[in-house]
């Protein structure tokens, strides 16, 4: 049972453009959400995280949105650059476990 | 090292063989996490360490899995009697409390089981 789930497996963004992610979750219990970015032969790099008492996080070009309602949010990417190429995956945490989106892979177009 | 260390980084092994798979947490993280991610999917929870004790190890698919933290730092995985499809990138990850912080991954080890 799949409790993160990221439905598009791919994007492609033009250089400079806006790049949206998005994430939907099943579980309510989870309060903590975060976006980890992945190179290949790489580990998951955190990116950015909000907690559920909000509803928006920026930083830099990197702005996630929770929508507690709909149990979704999305990473906004904004002006998307080809080094953001790589694989974004969604995480929620409640009490201890940690779990994982499937992922969507996003590439910058020069 | 500053970050989580896996080790080791490649192993080829043969069907019914055991393998250890190692991780060093960053010092001082008391969480320690184990995924395995297959290919286009995400990592997929396996274990979960708070300390010396496994929190919650409902992600071990069977009994030939097994994971280790004896003094509350380095894990080790094992298994038993490997299978081809025990093939995988095996994530470590840790983080300082386990509840609300961002975890840090290890750059995996990828098991291949011919």
């Amino acid at each position: 049972d799949q409790q993160v789930k990221q439905n598009s497996p791919s994007l492609s963004v033009q250089e400079g453009r806006i790049s949206i992610l998005n994430c939907d979750y099943t579980n309510s219990m989870f309060d903590y959400f975060l976006w980890y970015k992945k190179y290949p032969a790489e580990g998951p790099t955190f990116l950015i995280s909000i907690s559920s008492i909000k509803d928006k996080n920026e930083d830099g070009r990197f702005t996630v949105f929770l929508n507690k309602s709909a149990k979704h949010l999305s990473l906004h990417i904004v002006p998307s650059q080809p080094g953001d190429s790589a694989v974004y995956f969604c995480a929620a945490t409640g009490a201890n476990n940690l779990f994982f989106g499937t992922g969507t892979r996003l590439t910058v177009i020069p | 090292g500053a970050g989580v260390s896996q080790t080791p980084s490649n192993k080829v092994t043969e069907k019914g063989k055991y393998v250890e798979l190692r991780c060093d947490p960053i010092s001082g993280h008391t969480a320690l996490y184990w995924y395995r991610q297959s290919l286009g999917q995400g990592p997929e929870f396996l274990i979960y360490f708070q300390g010396t004790g496994a929190a919650d190890d409902s992600g071990l698919p069977n009994d030939r899995f097994f994971a280790v933290r004896p003094e509350g730092s380095v894990s080790t995985l094992k298994i038993q009697r490997t299978e081809r499809g025990d093939s995988a990138v095996y994530l470590c990850a840790s983080s300082s409390t386990g509840e609300g912080t961002e975890a840090f991954f290890g750059q995996g080890t990828r098991l291949t089981v011919v």
